[in-house]
């Protein structure tokens, strides 16, 4: 069972690159999300997708872009890196409902040098 | 808008020892509250979570965590810690109304278990 998919699992570059972080999952979810992680400062969130076809700002998007490609995935973005985007990136899914628990992948560690 | 506090970024406990784990809320309407789990460089886990059927609510693990709406609390508890649930845990709500099915996180409490 794959459940949420990220890709890649690592990644290093430098300020100024752009790269693309990949998500994927296949248990037919509406909902999907682009969280990063900092030490003492738990998840926020960055951009979220309710459904197909839409996609919202979070707490911290500046710096970042979102595609949602259809009903599997959610892309996110980073078309000129900083080094305060050093982070680990987590997405996760979910069905469109605000009891259901959303569920995460493995995350990307990100470091920009 | 909703929030979450988690008490003490660190807790240590001894392996058998009883683990306490507290979590704050605040929310302007019935929450739905969630425990999940972070083992080292994995992604989170679901632990347990609360959606007004029970106050009491059981986790995997052994874990449990109870409801208290007039204290605005959700602390997660386990009678007796095992090596393996060191972890970082993060306590979770959602339901601010709306279309918004957005979680607000903890910042986190991370369980070191002594032997």
């Amino acid at each position: 069972n794959a459940g949420v998919t990220q890709t890649p699992k690592f990644q290093v570059l430098k300020t100024g690159q752009s790269m693309t972080l990949q998500c994927a999952q296949d248990m037919n979810h509406n909902s999907m999300y682009w969280y990063r992680q900092d030490p003492g400062m738990g998840l926020r969130l960055i951009y979220y997708s309710a459904s197909e076809g839409t996609t919202d700002k979070g707490e911290v998007p500046n710096g970042y872009n979102v595609s949602r490609l259809n009903k599997r995935e959610f892309s996110l973005r980073l078309e000129s890196a900083a080094p305060s985007q050093t982070s680990v990136y987590f997405c996760a899914s979910s069905i469109q409902s605000l009891n259901q628990p959303q569920h995460f992948g493995d995350g990307t560690r990100l470091s920009i040098l | 808008a909703q929030s979450v506090t988690q008490l003490g970024s660190h807790v240590s406990v001894s392996e058998g020892a009883l683990v306490l784990l507290r979590c704050n809320y605040s929310s302007s309407v019935p929450p739905y509250l969630f425990w999940y789990v972070q083992y080292p460089n994995q992604g989170l886990q679901l632990l347990l979570k609360y959606t007004s059927a029970a106050t009491l609510v059981k986790g995997i693990n052994g874990f449990e965590a109870e409801f208290k709406k007039s204290e605005t609390s959700f602390h997660l508890t386990k009678p007796s810690a095992h090596m393996s649930d060191a972890a970082e845990y993060f306590c979770a709500v959602s339901g601010s109304g709306g279309s918004n099915y957005k979680l607000t996180f903890g910042k986190g409490t991370l369980l070191t278990v002594n032997p």
